[in-house]
Formats: C-alpha cells, structure tokens, sequence
C-alpha cells in the first residue's frame, strides 16, 4: 500500500492561514488523495480529497503537485475550532487495498489564539 | 443530514461478557465500516460491508463478530474481550461499495473499557 508522510505537529496563529504538508511518492495513478480531521473526542471528519486538480470547497483548499507525490492541505483562516489531527490518506481503486482508507499518523495542528 | 449514530458512548464490560456495539444510518449508504482507535493512535480498519456483505475483514479476532442486518445497521458482538480490546470503536459509511473517491462518514464512536 502506498504510504504517506506528514509533520507530527505544526502551530498557527488564529486568522493566519495554514500549509499542512503531505508526501506520497510511492503514490499509484489511481490513488485519490483525501484528508480527514479528528478533533478531540470526536469522529474523524472529511475534509477534502482529490485526483490530480487542486479542488476548493467550503473548509479548505487542496493543492497536488504536478507529479502527485505531495500535497499540501490549505486552511485558509485558521480558527480555534480547527486545531486538531489532521490526516493525508490514499485509497485505492483496485488490488487488495481497494475500499480501503488507512490512517498514517497525522498532524497535530496547534492554533494559537 | 450527514450523521452516524453509535449507541452506546460508553461502555465498560468484563471479559466473560457479551455485549454488542450498534451503528445506524439513515443515508441511503451502502457500505458501512468498523474501525478500532487506541489512545493517541490513528484509527484502524478492522471491518468493511459493502450492500450489506462482508468485503474485507482485517485479520481481526474473532472475539470480535460483525453483523450487517440491514443496509441502515451495523452491528459489533464483543465476546471474551481482553483489557487490551479497551479502545474507541467507530463506525462509518459511504454512499457506495468501497472505492477511490467515497466520502466515508465516521459517528461519533464508542468508548469500550473492557475490565
């Protein structure tokens, strides 16, 4: 299974935006690039995902590199509410890994009032 | 409404107990997961139904049982748990038979102290 690498942890300051970096370089053509949230005591939370396009939506911006092998997770205005684990995900379309959506390690993103 | 209902939040049960964990979603999705989440640790898949059939168990013990009555319910049947089973289990579901671009909802989980 492809794998991903992030920073343990990163602090912002509220209101600033924040870069949350993620290498992939053993990522496959098929492999979708998603990145989920878990703030404390809660369920993890979708926040994003993509193919090869940078994709916008209401909470974040996803920017992919031209070769795919990172990306980074853009917040932003950073808010008190969106300190939290943030993790880089790839799933697969086929092979034994299909439907799966494992966890690395994730961020730990600090915000600073 | 985007929502994931495990019951119950808590739990605490000895290790000759049974008891089970249930997951509801009223989505229209059809395939519904269980992951194990240990402290300060990422989640774990440990299961995946897809309409309602079991497509990928993740080597888990079978102390651990499954169960998928219904393409709304996912039930967890915990049986001769060990302390070490203590962990936040979560439950979620996506629109779809597991693939690249699913969205997948996580509830809010359920907290097992096994004693």
């Amino acid at each position: 299974d492809a794998k991903t690498t992030q920073p343990n942890s990163m602090e912002s300051n509220e209101e600033e935006p924040v870069h949350l970096p993620c290498n992939h370089s053993t990522i496959s053509g098929t492999d979708y690039i998603h990145w989920y949230r878990q703030l404390p005591s809660q369920g993890p939370e979708y926040v994003i995902h993509g193919l090869t396009s940078n994709v916008n939506n209401r909470m974040a911006s996803l920017a992919i590199a031209e070769d795919r092998k990172s990306s980074t997770l853009i917040l932003h205005r950073a808010t008190l509410r969106d300190a939290a684990v943030y993790y880089c995900i790839l799933s697969n379309a086929g092979g034994t890994s299909y439907g799966k959506l494992t966890f690395g390690q994730g961020t730990i993103l600090t915000v600073h009032p | 409404d985007t929502e994931v209902t495990q019951t119950p939040k808590h739990l605490v049960m000895g290790m000759t107990n049974k008891k089970s964990l249930k997951c509801e979603q009223h989505m229209g999705h059809r395939a519904m997961y269980w992951y194990k989440q240990k402290a300060k640790k990422p989640p774990e898949l440990m299961f995946v139904y897809s309409y309602e059939k079991l497509s990928i168990n993740e080597s888990v013990p079978s102390r651990f049982s499954p169960e998928c009555p219904n393409s709304s319910l996912l039930n967890l049947h915990l049986h001769a748990l060990q302390p070490e089973d203590s962990a936040l289990y979560l439950c979620a579901s996506s629109p779809w038979a597991p693939g690249s671009g699913n969205t997948i909802y996580f509830g809010e989980g359920s907290w097992l102290t096994v004693v």
